[in-house]
């Protein structure tokens, strides 16, 4: 079946480890994307990336870091420098940027203990 | 500018009843204005989607109203169901923007039986 595979589902972390969320899909597409979800604040973008070996910031990008060494293939790295990385993580593609639907995996949910 | 300001944050509805949820934006660029479902647990899926040549948009139970001078639009659920019971969120996109997606805060929608 063809879609996006987040793991692991559940991760905990202890405060000052670095931590990698896995994220491949199969859908051939070239822009893929990590966003971010707490309670009441909707989905913030992390990182974003059109094409393979270049990505971009998005609006909470500090403490978190990203590659695209594969089409399929988009890791997010949390950090110890992210504050708060406590949230259910979720990747994303579409076919382009520019206004195509995005389909989501089925997220990741990171605790900090 | 970027922002999509989304209410209710919460609803609860009758089963059979019509669940309205409203969203604004300011960017004036944004020409691209998906609806996400999620449920818990899960990643967001497309609901329904518009462009602003269009004033609304119906599929099914489900159809968007657009207001462009307004720079609004909603989301209505025509004899809603327990099965919808869900987290909705709006976004809005620009062409040619590899931002992809703005969203907006979330409403959890709870239809009762």
């Amino acid at each position: 079946d063809g879609g996006i595979t987040q793991s692991p589902k559940y991760l905990f972390r202890k405060e000052g480890q670095n931590v990698t969320l896995s994220c491949e899909q199969n859908l051939n597409h070239d822009a893929m994307y990590w966003y971010r979800q707490d309670p009441g604040q909707g989905l913030r973008l992390i990182y974003y990336s059109q094409i393979v070996n270049d990505f971009q910031k998005g609006d909470i990008a500090e403490g978190y870091s990203v590659s695209r060494e594969k089409k399929e293939s988009f890791p997010l790295t949390v950090t110890s420098a992210q504050k708060n990385p406590t949230a259910f993580y979720l990747c994303a593609s579409s076919m382009e940027y520019s206004g195509n639907t995005i389909y989501f995996g089925e997220g990741s949910w990171l605790t900090v203990v | 500018q970027q922002q999509v300001k989304q209410s209710p944050q919460s609803l609860i509805v009758q089963k059979g009843g019509i669940s309205i949820i409203n969203c604004a934006y300011e960017n004036t660029a944004f020409d691209y204005f998906p609806w996400y479902q999620q449920f818990p647990g899960k990643g967001p899926a497309l609901l329904i989607a518009i462009r602003p040549d269009v004033s609304e948009k119906k599929e099914g139970r489900f159809t968007i109203s657009f207001n462009k001078s307004a720079k609004q639009f909603s989301l209505h659920i025509m004899d809603s169901q327990p099965g919808d019971s869900a987290t909705y969120f709006c976004a809005a996109g620009a062409s040619g923007s590899a931002r992809q997606l703005t969203f907006g805060s979330g409403t959890q929608l709870t239809v009762l039986p």
